[in-house]
């Protein structure tokens, strides 16, 4: 299994523009969240599904948008970027039963200038 | 609203020293709680869990008790190595149904070990 994977590991990004972080699992998940990680914050919610076809907001939504077509992907658009929104990226998952270990990607850098 | 708190950081220690680093959270019914570790450059790995009140969660020489009276989950380790230097993260699990999976963290203690 290569577990939880992201793409890209680091990305530039000028104000306005727009892209798709990518996330994927092959561990048949049914739960998947973004958080974003950004320095003396911990880490926040940002959007997190229960399975392909539903997904919420977390603690800090706006700016992004996310979509669920698959159990295996879970993609997070930038429509269009602002320098608050660098930070660092991190894609989790984890079964939707009791076992709520999270399983968490390695990363992607955004710099936004 | 739920919340963590842990100890600022960052923690230098010499190779062989007690660990411990405070955690305490705030939270409306029973959350499980976690400590997770960030080594340099990689992603988060769960380092132990409890799921209820006098639980005790343990990995790799790591352990932390959940104390329902004091809302605590303090990390301890007897004897710290150098592979141990990363930032170590407390959080909770809240909500009900779909948003169990929802974790909300601490800031991060980044423990630094001194061979």
């Amino acid at each position: 299994n290569a577990g939880v994977t992201q793409t890209p590991k680091f990305q530039v990004l000028k104000t306005g523009q727009s892209m798709t972080l990518q996330c994927a699992q092959d561990m048949n998940h049914e739960y998947m969240s973004w958080y974003r990680q950004d320095p003396g914050m911990g880490l926040r919610l940002i959007h997190y599904s229960v399975g392909a076809g539903i997904t919420d907001q977390g603690e800090v939504p706006n700016g992004y948008n996310v979509s669920r077509s698959t159990t295996e992907d879970f993609p997070l658009r930038l429509l269009s970027a602002a320098p608050s929104q660098t930070s660092v990226y991190f894609c989790a998952s984890s079964y939707s039963g009791t076992e709520r270990t999270q399983y968490f990607g390695p990363g992607t850098r955004l710099l936004v200038l | 609203g739920n919340s963590v708190t842990q100890m600022e950081g960052p923690v230098t220690l010499s190779e062989e020293a007690f660990l411990t680093i405070n955690c305490t959270y705030t939270a409306t019914g029973y959350p499980s709680l976690f400590w997770y570790v960030q080594y340099p450059g990689e992603g988060l790995q769960l380092l132990l869990k409890a799921t209820k009140a006098d639980d005790k969660g343990s990995n790799k020489g790591f352990e932390a008790t959940y104390r329902k009276e004091t809302t605590s989950f303090h990390l301890e380790k007897g004897s710290v190595q150098v592979s141990d230097s990363a930032v170590y993260f407390c959080a909770l699990s809240e909500g009900y149904g779909g948003s169990q999976g929802n974790l909300i963290f601490g800031k991060g203690t980044k423990l630094s070990v001194k061979p």
